[in-house]
């Protein structure tokens, strides 16, 4: 079975800090990894996805994550956080291994920024 | 980008009643889905559909029912509430029956049973 885990349940960095978030995931095939965001009492908004090709992949507001496969992992950077970057962010993991190719989510991390 | 709507935002309810949360999105996607989650916690999925009148039950047990007479509208419905029923519940869908693609979440329904 497909599962994820995000070993930081909270981090706390200052404001203009470097970030990475940690994301490891188990999948018998290719994965399908994404990163999304949830601000409070919001839904959750994708900030980037790696299907297939370039192993870094870019997204929104600045982030970016590596997929390594030999460490089974899809760690999310930002060279410099903003106050508006607090929020949960979630890693997810999906393809169509799964019969409901619906997505097995980590716990969160729930990304504190201090001034 | 989808665009998903979910509604009521916030519901509060009494324990034994019948509720239904809508969910509607305007892009004409084939797939749909339904994710509970627990304060705190990671989403589980509950229901999917491929399409219309395709409904099926996902990873995590639920109470509740779906139904997909229209592409755009994906209603989850709780014939009778309980506290244990008590969560947001997210509305996804993606684009396309066949292959997987992203999924774009609505706002999502928090749900407390009294």
């Amino acid at each position: 079975a497909q599962s994820v885990t995000q070993p930081d349940i909270h981090i706390t960095v200052s404001e203009g800090a470097s970030l990475e978030l940690r994301c490891n995931y188990s999948y018998g095939a290719t994965p399908y990894l994404f990163w999304y965001v949830q601000s409070p009492g919001q839904g959750l908004q994708l900030l980037l996805k790696y299907f297939s090709g370039d192993t870094l992949v870019q997204g929104i507001k600045g982030f970016e994550a590596e997929f390594k496969r030999s460490q089974s992992s899809f760690n999310l950077r930002k060279p410099s956080v903003h106050w508006s970057d607090a929020a949960e962010y979630f890693c997810a993991v999906g393809g169509a291994g799964g019969g409901a190719d619906g997505l097995t989510f980590g716990k969160g991390t729930h990304l504190i920024i201090q001034p | 980008e989808a665009d998903i709507y979910q509604t009521p935002r916030y519901l509060v309810i009494g324990t034994g009643k019948k509720i239904t949360l809508e969910c509607s999105q305007t892009m004409g996607h084939d797939k749909m889905y339904w994710y509970q989650q627990d304060p705190g916690m990671e989403l589980h999925l509950i229901h999917y559909s491929y399409g219309v009148n395709s409904t099926e039950k996902g990873d995590l047990s639920s109470e509740s029912t779906v139904s997909r007479i229209r592409t755009e509208h994906f209603p989850l419905t709780l014939e009778s509430a309980r506290p244990s029923h008590t969560s947001q519940y997210l509305c996804a869908s993606s684009a396309h029956r066949w292959g997987f693609y992203e999924q774009y979440f609505g706002p999502g329904t928090r749900l407390t049973v009294t």
